[in-house]
């Protein structure tokens, strides 16, 4: 079955390190990729999308994400990690045909100071 | 912030209830969808819509059944509702471009159901 997957549950980050939250995908074709962020207690956030071109694509809030088909992974990155960036992070995947927007398990950040 | 509302963020309902959770958007988006998110954070698709006098069964099984009279609104009712009910619900819109890709969803701020 196509599917995007999250393979941490929990990433631990110091404020001011870099942060990595990762995201593979199996998915025939030219997928479409995107990465959303949800705060507590609320809806989630479009942080930015992979359709063509540049492999990296650069979102909201600093972040930006790195399409690398041989390894079919699609990792969301910053340089510097802040407190407010703590919160849930859910790597999605589309496609042309109409298909709806299928997530992965979501991968929980936590940026101590 | 995207215009999408869902009301109420939060409800308390004992069982056997008939519950409705609104779901409305004035972006003028074709397509709407209802994802149910577990506890442990997964999110599962349940209902969708390409537009009016459209609805589609989702991902996983869900007893709550989902009506498109107006573009604008996608409402989910549940006819009687029961603990196993209990979850966030999340309701979400996107343009829908037949042959092409779709634009990203737009998320409502969630529902929280709780069902005693």
């Amino acid at each position: 079955a196509q599917s995007v997957a999250q393979p941490e549950d929990q990433v631990n980050v110091a404020e001011g390190n870099p942060l990595t939250v990762k995201c593979t995908y199996s998915v025939s074709g030219n997928p479409y990729l995107f990465w959303y962020v949800q705060y507590p207690n609320r809806g989630l956030q479009f942080l930015l999308k992979y359709i063509t071109g540049d492999n990296l694509v650069k979102g909201s809030y600093g972040f930006e994400a790195e399409f690398n088909k041989s390894q079919t992974s699609f990792h969301l990155k910053k340089p510097s990690a802040l407190v407010s960036d703590s919160a849930l992070y859910f790597c999605a995947w589309g496609d042309n045909a109409g298909n709806m927007l299928t997530f992965g398990g979501g991968t929980r950040l936590m940026v101590k100071p | 912030e995207a215009d999408i509302y869902q009301t109420p963020r939060y409800l308390v309902i004992g069982t056997g209830k008939k519950i409705t959770l609104e779901c409305s958007q004035t972006m003028g988006h074709d397509k709407m969808y209802w994802y149910q998110q577990d506890p442990g954070m997964e999110l599962h698709l349940i209902h969708y819509s390409y537009g009016v006098n459209s609805t589609e069964k989702g991902d996983l099984s869900s007893e709550s059944t989902v009506s498109r009279i107006r573009t604008e609104h996608f409402p989910l009712t549940l006819e009687s509702a029961r603990p196993s009910h209990t979850s966030q619900y999340l309701c979400a819109s996107s343009e829908y471009f037949p042959g092409g890709m779709d634009t990203e969803a737009f998320f409502g701020q969630g529902t929280r159901l709780t069902v005693v």
